[in-house]
């Protein structure tokens, strides 16, 4: 069975500072992996994926993850953040199946 | 493309009382998800169509739960019986296959159940 893990549930940050929220999966198959963040009182929305190819995967507001197969990890970085990225950000794994397996998520809490 | 829909946003009912939520997905989405989230969690899977077919089903979805989409379009998700504990947020997405988008799932703002 699948299974993903947020290491850290709330991070807090000041702005600019460079962040990483770390996330782990485990799987005895292929995977694809994903990072979700939920906005204050907005819905889930894809930040970015892996599924082939290169293993470090951009977003279009600066964040990137990198996928580290022998680690068994996805974690997500930004070098300088933003009072806007304060949100919710959730890791998830699929493996073709479409059962995807969410993390329990990290809070990312931006201080000015 | 209006987005995922999901009806009613808020549920209020009574222990024992059954419920059915909507979701309606981007129109060209074949494929179609359901989850429930609690407070303080990621979604936890709940059941997956393909067009009309369910082809997964969690072993949290109890026979007090039952999906449908019918044509491939709409769908609903009814818990019979509800349960103090089917308290959640339940979430729905669509994603489409074959395109440079496989695998991105859309989510709807979800339907806030509280049973009392």
């Amino acid at each position: 069975a699948q299974s993903v893990t947020q290491l850290d549930s709330q991070v807090p940050v000041f702005e600019e500072a460079p962040v990483e929220l770390r996330c782990n999966y485990s799987s005895s198959v292929s995977v694809y992996l994903f990072w979700y963040v939920q906005y204050p009182n907005q819905g889930l929305q894809l930040l970015l994926k892996y599924l082939s190819g290169s293993t470090l995967v951009e977003s279009i507001n600066g964040f990137e993850a990198e996928f580290n197969k022998s680690q068994t990890s996805f974690h997500l970085r930004k070098p300088s953040v933003h009072i806007s990225d304060t949100a919710e950000y959730f890791c998830a794994v699929d493996t073709g199946g479409f059962k995807t397996i969410f993390g329990a998520g990290t809070r990312l809490f931006v201080k000015a | 493309d209006t987005g995922v829909s999901q009806n009613p946003r808020h549920k209020i009912t009574k222990r024992g009382q059954n419920v059915t939520f909507r979701c309606d997905p981007i129109s060209e989405h074949n494929r179609l998800y359901w989850y429930r989230q609690t407070l303080g969690q990621g979604p936890e899977f709940l059941t997956y169509f393909q067009n009309e077919a369910q082809l997964e089903k969690s072993r949290l979805l109890s026979d007090r739960f039952s999906a449908e989409r019918p044509k491939g379009s709409f769908s609903t998700l009814e818990i019979q019986r509800t349960e103090q504990g089917d308290s959640a947020m339940y979430l729905c997405a669509s994603s489409i296959s074959g395109t440079s988008a496989d695998y991105e799932q859309y989510f709807g703002p979800g339907t806030r159940l509280t049973v009392t």
